[in-house]
């Protein structure tokens, strides 16, 4: 069973830094392309960041709003995702959700997801 | 980037009856086109992927169409569990942006 578990959410001051991780198992991780999806309080769903699976080289694509703030990583070994945020603003608060893609590519359907992780970022 | 919008935004419906959601894009995105159910407090599932084919596990009542701009769906009957937000999203181009949602409740 495809199971995608998200943490590291946590209270941070603007400006501040924080680290999410996502552990998946049950399928072979390195091959699948995954995504960060993200959700403010009472909004729709936006998504933040794509890392392709390790046939098209593990490329990483960002959101216009988080480009150069923001980065994706995975450990292929360890079966993680992680997202880098610096510069954090009120902005980005919201609800981290992982997600797998479908196939290698970054352009998918996101056909399981993890239960989120809630960043705040509050003075 | 490409623009989603859906219509209704929200809508009530009795049980058992026939609910349709509208999906547009601001250009052609062939069928590229997936839909998503989210619960409150719960994650988005994947419904339907290239705008017809069903998720395995989802029950049939839940279909999708279209191609280019224009995308419909539809739960055939619908029941309580259904009650949710409804997403539509593109992935023909990055970024993959996803519709407003429509929320549907039981009347």
């Amino acid at each position: 069973e495809v199971q995608l578990l998200e943490s590291g959410g946590n209270l941070v001051q603007p400006g501040g830094s924080l680290r999410l991780s996502c552990a998946a198992s049950g399928f072979t991780f390195s091959s699948y392309a995954m995504s960060w999806v993200r959700q403010a309080p009472g909004k729709g769903l936006e998504w933040v960041s794509a890392i392709s699976g390790i046939g098209s080289g593990g490329t990483t694509y960002y959101a216009d709003f988080v480009k150069g703030r923001f980065t994706t990583s995975r450990d292929n070994s360890e079966k993680m995702l992680y997202l880098q945020m610096d510069s954090l603003s009120a902005e980005d608060t919201a609800i981290y959700y992982c997600a797998k893609a479908r196939g290698q590519l970054e352009l998918s359907d996101f056909d399981k997801w993890g239960q989120g992780t809630l960043v705040a970022v509050s003075s | 980037d490409i623009q989603m919008t859906q219509s209704p935004s929200s809508l009530s419906a009795s049980v058992g009856d026939r609910v349709t959601i509208t999906c547009q894009a601001s250009q052609d995105i062939s069928n590229y086109l997936n839909w998503y159910q989210q619960k409150p407090g719960k994650a988005p599932k994947l419904l339907i992927y290239y705008a017809s084919n069903l998720e395995t596990g989802v029950p049939s009542r839940f279909s999708g169409s279209g191609s280019g701009t224009d995308f419909t769906f539809t739960i055939r009957s619908l029941q309580p569990e259904d009650v949710a937000t409804y997403y539509c999203q593109h992935f023909d181009s990055l970024p993959p942006t996803f519709g407003p949602g429509t929320k549907v409740d039981i009347k």
